[in-house]
């Protein structure tokens, strides 16, 4: 079984500090997705990566920016964290030839 | 933009009745997906459809390519069941997603 794990579950931060969301996967996918998901609006795609050190930006990546050194890992960063980004953070990963995406449990972020 | 709508936004139902969810995309695409997400925040993978009809269990997913739509089935609903259901589409290396049905089965 492919394993997503996120590094928290619930998080509150206050306006202005840095966050870092952290997701790692056990099955050597070489995609991987950060989506947050908000009432109303779906997921909606930040950033994903399709091998380390690539990146690449997806729908709303204003204010966010993602670091993937090895293969496993795939950050995403709130370089100055504001309270429009208080949502549900998915992280999600797929293999290069396989259209299936398996999602990490989520990181409900609250910013104050 | 919404590239993939789906209907109806809530939906509540008795336990054993059959219940349908439906999802239309407007660009066309690699594969559709039928996703289920429980309180809680996890999401899992029900289908992956390219053309014709899935059956798991209680669950049938079909899609009709020519008319960019695709329908979730559950027959006999549990209270189980009760959870979000979100239909995706891949276009290319992305995923696009419909909001959401929110289905609560009541005992």
């Amino acid at each position: 079984d492919v394993k997503v794990t996120q590094s928290s579950r619930y998080l509150v931060k206050r306006t202005g500090e840095k966050v870092f969301l952290e997701c790692v996967q056990d099955m050597d996918h070489e995609n991987m997705f950060w989506y947050r998901q908000d009432p109303g609006l779906g997921l909606r795609l930040i950033y994903f990566s399709y091998d380390v050190k690539m990146k690449e930006k997806g729908d709303i990546p204003e204010g966010y920016s993602v670091s993937r050194e090895k293969k496993e890992r795939f950050s995403l960063i709130l370089e100055s964290a504001s309270t429009n980004q208080t949502s549900m953070y998915l992280c999600a990963t797929r293999g290069r030839s396989r259209d299936t995406q398996y999602f990490g449990p989520g990181t409900r972020l609250t910013v104050l | 933009k919404n590239e993939v709508e789906q209907s109806p936004q809530n939906l509540t139902a008795q336990e054993g009745e059959f219940i349908t969810i439906n999802c239309s995309y407007s660009v066309g695409i690699s594969a559709l997906h039928w996703l289920q997400q429980h309180p809680g925040g996890g999401i899992v993978s029900l289908f992956m459809l390219s053309s014709g009809k899935k059956k798991h269990g209680r669950l049938i997913a079909t899609i009709n390519i020519q008319e960019k739509h695709s329908s979730l089935h559950i027959t006999a609903s549990h209270p189980r069941d009760s959870a979000v259901y979100i239909c995706a589409v891949r276009l290319g290396n992305q995923f696009y997603f419909g909001t959401g049905t929110s289905l609560t089965v009541i005992p």
